[in-house]
């Protein structure tokens, strides 16, 4: 079946570093969804990618798609501590359910 | 603010006990999903419902779990008999597209001793 996996699965950056995390699919896929999870809560959806080769920015964030529509990554910079959680990607590949990632654990010291 | 509402927030109970929990998702969202999350296993999706009516419910042991939407504003989880392996904290969540933005609720953590 169908596999999406991150890296990597835990960083501890200082505050102030930037983070980066990367997702692969084992199929293409036809969109790319990124949540985010603080300790003790739930997932929280953060964006949406569809197009090959998109990039888009929230603030700090930025989010891209690859060209073969495989792979993304989200990349923050200058963490800050509110930044501390468990970042997921989530693939469709179009049979109309998400395949969650293996998350990536961020940890921000001040 | 239109939330997912899960509960019990917190349950414990002893092996071999029945274990019900209970979702509501956000009115007009049509496709609600049952997710479990542990440390090793990660966030696994256990079965999905459209319009009511279950699609996917692969990744549900069947033996022992099942997954009813007796109407459009209730979703319920069943263990019976509860097992150990099965503590973890339980999602549901909810969206107007089954491959959409999912809206999660805050989540049942069942321990089972």
């Amino acid at each position: 079946g169908q596999q999406v996996m991150q890296i990597p699965q835990y960083q501890h950056v200082q505050e102030g570093e930037d983070f980066t995390t990367y997702c692969n699919s084992s199929t293409t896929l036809s969109n790319i969804q990124w949540y985010k999870q603080r300790p003790g809560g739930h997932p929280v959806f953060l964006i949406q990618l569809v197009k090959s080769g998109e990039v888009k920015k929230q603030k700090r964030l930025t989010f891209q798609f690859g060209e073969a529509k495989k792979n993304s990554s989200l990349h923050i910079t200058a963490t800050q501590t509110t930044d501390v959680g468990t970042y997921f990607c989530a693939g469709n590949t179009g049979f109309q359910k998400l395949v969650f990632g293996t998350g990536t654990r961020l940890l921000v010291s001040p | 603010d239109a939330r997912v509402t899960q509960t019990p927030r917190h349950k414990v109970t002893e092996m071999g006990q029945e274990v019900t929990m209970r979702c509501q998702p956000i009115l007009g969202h049509n496709t609600v999903f049952w997710y479990r999350q542990t440390m090793m296993q990660g966030l696994e999706l256990l079965a999905y419902f459209r319009n009511r009516a279950p699609l996917d419910d692969s990744g549900m042991p069947k033996d022992r779990f099942s997954a009813e939407m007796p109407d459009a504003t209730l979703a319920t989880l069943k263990i019976q008999p509860s097992e150990p392996r099965d503590s973890a904290v339980y999602f549901c969540a909810s969206g107007r597209l089954a491959g959409g933005e999912q809206y999660f609720g805050p989540g049942t953590r069942l321990t089972v001793t």
